[in-house]
């Protein structure tokens, strides 16, 4: 149980166009998402925070315009990379928790999405 | 800030050993330490968790440690396997459920 899933798992995309990666929990229904990047052996950064039904809270830094993130269900979350820039290119992962139980103790991960700008 | 230091180098160890990493960490009073394992190219997997008020878990080959006043973890990897060959990740997180990673050490089992 406590599957989460990422689509697409790679990207190759143009500078100047948007991709999207949805975020869905498989078997669970996840109040809270977390949406993170990763560069080449650094640590996972936190880029937001996505409650379903509400807007989510992005980190300093962290562009909102730039990054545009929808939880419109329980089990889907998804991540707009808007006007993609070479800058962007990097691993995407996401995590979710469960509805229900200690949001501390349950965050699942994604597989990751690995996006490359050209 | 913040910070959450693991060590950088790679922990190459002989398989049946048993791996040790540390994690560090400053200006940060977590409610939570979690260790992960990631894979090249894919998202980590949670592994243990402990709480500010556990000094010690285990899983299977797994152990974790947690002082809160040396504000350190260490994780050992007994009976080491080439399988367990991964970069391992700690993860502090505050009573909110916000979680900050460190950066890993790459373990490499040997046969």
């Amino acid at each position: 149980g406590a599957v989460v899933s990422q689509h697409p798992s790679w990207v190759i995309c143009k500078s100047g166009t948007s991709v999207k990666i949805e975020c869905r929990s498989l078997d669970f229904q996840a109040t809270t998402m977390f949406w993170y990047r990763q560069f080449p052996k650094q640590s996972l950064m936190l880029m937001a925070t996505s409650n379903e039904g509400s807007k989510a809270t992005y980190e300093q830094g962290v562009e909102k315009d730039k990054f545009l993130i929808n939880h419109a269900s329980l089990t889907l979350s998804t991540l707009t990379v808007t006007s993609a820039h070479p800058e962007d290119s990097s691993f995407y992962i996401c995590s979710a928790s469960p509805a229900a139980g200690d949001l501390q103790e349950t965050q699942y991960f994604g597989p990751g999405t690995r996006l490359l700008v050209l | 800030s913040q910070k959450i230091e693991q060590n950088s180098e790679a922990l190459n160890i002989q398989e049946g050993k048993t791996a040790t990493l540390t994690c560090n960490y400053t200006n940060y009073s977590p409610a939570y330490l979690q260790w992960y394992r990631q894979d090249p190219g894919r998202g980590p997997v949670f592994l243990l968790l402990i709480r500010e008020n556990e000094k010690e878990k285990r899983k299977e080959r797994l152990k974790v440690t947690f002082d809160t006043t040396l504000k350190q973890s260490l994780f050992h990897i007994t009976a080491s396997q080439p399988a367990d060959s991964a970069t391992y990740l700690c993860a502090l997180s505050d009573s909110w459920g916000k979680f900050q990673f460190g950066a890993g050490t790459q373990v490499v089992v040997t046969p």
